[in-house]
């Protein structure tokens, strides 16, 4: 069984620009969310979707954006990219959103903006 | 706020040596406090986990923490610790508040001499 995937695995952005990243979620696992691990710190969190609607929003601008697919895939979208943006994007699927259930999360996207 | 402290930035051990990660919570009610493990490049995997019932748990890799609610503390003991075991180590609290979130600490790098 495939676990959480995200794609790309790195990526390098020029201040200002736009990215997306995708993220697969385990086969049965309806919620899907986004946290920002900035090198030498614990991952943040920055949205929660459960069957396509948004669940949870952390403490993130409104550049940031994310949506959920029928199939249960999401996208993070981040607008004029700024150096700080620059860090390890995880994604963590799990069957509900209470926290009963355990999250599994992908191997990240290293995101690079110069 | 909910919040997660985890006073060491790293420990260093030597192979064989017991370890324990300390971890200390802020929380209005009862916690859901976890254990993520994290090597180089890698995501998140779950240790263990508590949500109520018997405050020492048993997770995988021979790992256990105990909450003390009196003393907000999770802390994660293993009684001899491998040389596989260098890595990053995250507590977290599952936090309610529009969908459910998990607060992480900014870790403790375990490093592990022979």
């Amino acid at each position: 069984d495939a676990g959480v995937t995200q794609s790309p695995t790195h990526l390098i952005k020029t201040r200002g620009q736009h990215v997306t990243l995708r993220c697969s979620p385990i086969s049965g696992h309806k919620s899907v969310s986004w946290y920002q691990q900035v090198l030498g710190q614990g991952p943040q969190f920055i949205f929660q979707y459960y069957e396509k609607e948004e669940r949870g929003r952390g403490n993130f601008p409104d550049r940031f954006s994310a949506r959920q697919f029928p199939n249960y895939s999401s996208e993070l979208n981040v607008n004029a990219l700024l150096l700080g943006d620059s860090a390890l994007y995880l994604c963590a699927s799990s069957f509900r959103t209470d926290p009963n259930t355990e999250a599994f999360f992908g191997q990240g996207t290293r995101l690079t903006v110069v | 706020a909910q919040s997660v402290t985890q006073p060491d930035i790293h420990i260093t051990v030597s192979e064989g040596a017991s370890l324990e990660l300390r971890c200390n919570y802020s929380y209005g009610a009862t916690p859901y406090l976890f254990w993520y493990v994290q090597s180089p490049g890698q995501g998140l995997q779950l240790l263990l986990k508590y949500f109520s019932g018997d405050t020492l748990v048993q997770g995988i890799k021979g790992f256990e923490a105990e909450f003390k609610s009196s003393q907000s503390s999770f802390n994660l003991r293993k009684p001899s610790v491998h040389w596989s075991d260098a890595a990053e180590y995250f507590c977290a609290v599952g936090a309610r508040g529009g969908g459910f979130k998990t607060i992480f600490g900014a870790g403790t790098r375990l490093f592990v001499k022979a």
